[in-house]
């Protein structure tokens, strides 16, 4: 498989706290993304690092990258109900296309 | 602006038969994606279009896959002679040009009984 891996593959929390998902990949990159999908909206992009940056906010999402370690992650603070959804990462290397990983389940329990 | 249309949303069909799914990207963006997404799975890439020019496309892209984009705009995946294994979502995106950002459609959910 051509995918890289994210951990936990589950995550359930209560609303308000903090969510960290984790994501492996394993080629030279151009930049990674996170994505959200869920049944309502289909893949919605949430957030984009660069290759020669380190970390990156948006909003309530935070995501780190660690080039050497081929390895990124993204926080989600201040979870909501709505934030319930399947999070993934995806890498782009030196051409257009997208490698995702599997993916990480988020539940935010009201 | 209405976003990457796709169409059907859903498609049955019986082993053997051949199906044909339509994109209707983003009007201004001339790179369009095709991806295969299983259950439990994140999407996996099969093949890229810049503008008519199909640039790239994977291994996964079987000789019974097909994809094009004649006129730059929309494009049409086909799948000859279905099999189960085809069964899954099919999701097309598009991006601007220099952009990283790639918008999804709905995607169509091939059933293959």
């Amino acid at each position: 498989s051509q995918q890289g891996e994210e951990d936990p593959q589950a995550l359930s929390i209560q609303e308000g706290e903090n969510a960290t998902m984790n994501c492996s990949y394993k080629t030279s990159i151009n930049n990674l993304q996170w994505y959200r999908q869920n049944s309502g909206r289909g893949l919605v992009h949430l957030i984009l690092i660069r290759s020669n940056e380190r970390e990156k906010h948006s909003g309530r999402l935070r995501v780190t990258l660690d080039t050497s370690k081929k390895s990124s992650s993204l926080l989600i603070t201040a979870s909501r109900a709505a934030d319930t959804a399947s999070y993934f990462c995806a890498s782009m290397e030196y051409g257009n296309k997208l490698v995702f990983g599997a993916g990480t389940i988020l539940r935010v329990k009201s | 602006d209405t976003g990457v249309s796709q169409n059907p949303r859903h498609k049955i069909t019986k082993r053997g038969q051949n199906v044909t799914f339509r994109c209707d990207p983003i009007s201004e963006h001339n790179r369009l994606y095709w991806y295969r997404q299983t259950l439990g799975q994140g999407p996996e890439f099969l093949t890229y279009f810049q503008n008519e020019a199909q640039l790239e496309k994977s291994r996964l892209l079987s000789d019974r896959f097909s994809a094009e984009r004649p006129k730059g705009s929309f494009s049409t995946l086909e799948i000859q002679r279905t099999e189960q294994g085809d069964s899954a979502m099919y999701l097309c995106a598009s991006s601007g040009d220099g952009a990283n950002e790639q918008f999804f459609g709905p995607g169509t959910r091939l059933t293959v009984l």
